[in-house]
């Protein structure tokens, strides 16, 4: 497709259960990328890859965390037992490289732990 | 090691107006910048890059941006402003290639209202 389509819009989770994030990249596009926006104006990179590979996890709490890109699937972004801290817009978003080509960036899921 | 300060974190015109949002980085490397705007409930949205051709750089919805190297700045600017500019405004700064996502460099972000 011509966007990053991102789903769902809105995730609510009660404290200790399981969230799941979905991403479609643009078609053609290498590279995925997930962000994490906790206070308005704050973005934290988690994690992205080439393809299905991880190419960069610097910024992925590994104990709760995880993600993947399948091929012909969307990404995901899962969360084990969620925090409230873990309550944010989560970001994803595609290139079809890094450092010069910029990112194409979907409209976010909000969740909300409680 | 890079860096992005956006000097303001909120700028109100009025409609019709110029814009000014102002950006000042810092590279050990010849930087890509980019200005991104996002509106409420909204991702962020490319409003234009600069990669190292022409140092003016138009955008879209009538932006534009200079890259000044000797005053290490990249200042957004609009001619006229218009009321659906209202939004928040980064400045991004991006490594080289292959240095990864932790390579891209978010400012704080300059919140853009238009007053009628």
């Amino acid at each position: 497709g011509e966007e990053v389509a991102q789903t769902p819009k809105h995730l609510v989770r009660g404290e200790g259960q399981k969230a799941k994030l979905y991403c479609a990249p643009i078609k053609g596009h290498s590279y995925v990328f997930w962000y994490q926006q906790v206070l308005k104006n704050e973005f934290k990179f988690l994690i992205s890859f080439q393809n299905e590979n991880v190419f960069d996890e610097t910024g992925m709490p590994k104990e709760r965390f995880s993600a993947k890109c399948l091929p012909n699937s969307p990404c995901s972004l899962e969360i084990q037992a969620t925090k409230l801290e873990d309550s944010a817009v989560y970001f994803c978003a595609s290139s079809l490289g890094t450092g010069y080509s910029p990112l194409h960036f979907g409209n976010g899921t909000r969740l909300t732990v409680t | 090691a890079q860096s992005v300060t956006q000097l303001d974190s909120h700028v109100s015109v009025s409609e019709g107006t110029p814009v000014l949002l102002r950006c000042n980085y810092s590279s050990s490397y010849s930087p890509s910048l980019f200005w991104y705007v996002q509106h409420p409930n909204k991702g962020l949205q490319l409003l234009l890059k600069y990669t190292s051709a022409a140092t003016l750089v138009k955008g879209i919805n009538g932006f534009e941006a200079e890259f000044k190297k000797s005053e290490t700045s990249f200042h957004l600017t609009k001619p006229s402003a218009h009321m659906s500019d209202a939004a928040e405004y980064f400045c991004v700064v991006s490594g080289p290639p292959g240095g990864g996502a932790d390579g891209l460099t978010f400012g704080k972000g300059t919140h853009l209202i238009i007053q009628p």
